[in-house]
């Protein structure tokens, strides 16, 4: 069993639509949360990160982790046709420096 | 915010040759990069873990005389892939470390990767 486990997708919405991305993982240890971006042939880049379990908001996203079942979330609201890319979720342990363990990554098309 | 670029941004060599790849951090010092490897619709691989003055660590299965690490100054790694072959082609992503601000934790900022194609 992979510690994080990600849907690879494709997910496709409509523009406007709400989107949904999620994660879970097994290792009971991860602290930090994170999600990057990644447009093709382009390196990811920082999306959101949350320490510990709860919500945090940042214009149209919003990232939310639930540690009791191991479960994290992005939300997109009011989708648009730039948000289409693959959206990685990466966490780690806390204490000193752990490397980040990636999800598969969700491909995310959103069409016009 | 932090800024990571890589050198080249693509490349085409042939069987047998080596090639190098830059990793630069340009407004910021990092102590530690790292080197991943992503093969089409995968997800990243962590490689190895460059630290400033010192020897890389590699990850399990990856050929350390194979994928050369330096990392020689506080703004440059360099990944050179020696004797490449064509099943070393694939996307090289570079990644710095750095301290998300009243976060007490850190995070990694990619450059943008540099395709390489063995023939």
């Amino acid at each position: 069993q992979k510690e994080v486990e990600q849907d690879p997708g494709p997910l496709s919405v409509p523009e406007g639509a709400i989107v949904s991305l999620n994660c879970t993982y097994s290792n009971s240890a991860f602290q930090y949360f994170m999600w990057y971006r990644q447009y093709s042939r382009k390196g990811p880049e920082l999306l959101m990160y949350t320490y510990s379990s709860g919500n945090k908001e940042d214009g149209r996203f919003t990232a939310q982790v639930d540690k009791s079942s191991k479960y994290i979330s992005l939300f997109i609201r009011d989708s648009q046709p730039s948000d289409s890319a693959t959206y990685l979720c990466a966490m780690r342990r806390d204490g000193g420096y752990n490397k980040l363990i990636f999800g598969a990554g969700t491909r995310l098309a959103v069409h016009p | 915010g932090a800024v990571v670029s890589q050198h080249p941004s693509w490349v085409i060599c042939k069987s047998g040759t080596s090639v190098k790849i830059e990793c630069r951090s340009l407004d910021f010092q990092a102590t530690t990069m790292f080197w991943y490897r992503q093969f089409p619709k995968q997800s990243l691989m962590l490689m190895a873990t460059s630290n400033e003055g010192s020897k890389a660590t590699y990850e399990q299965g990856v050929e350390k005389d194979k994928f050369l690490i330096n990392h020689a100054s506080l703004t440059l790694s360099t990944l050179t892939v020696t004797s490449a072959h064509p099943e070393d082609s694939s996307f090289y992503i570079c990644s710095a470390r750095v301290q998300l601000a009243g976060a007490g934790t850190d995070t990694q900022y990619f450059g943008p990767g540099t395709r390489l194609t063995v023939l």
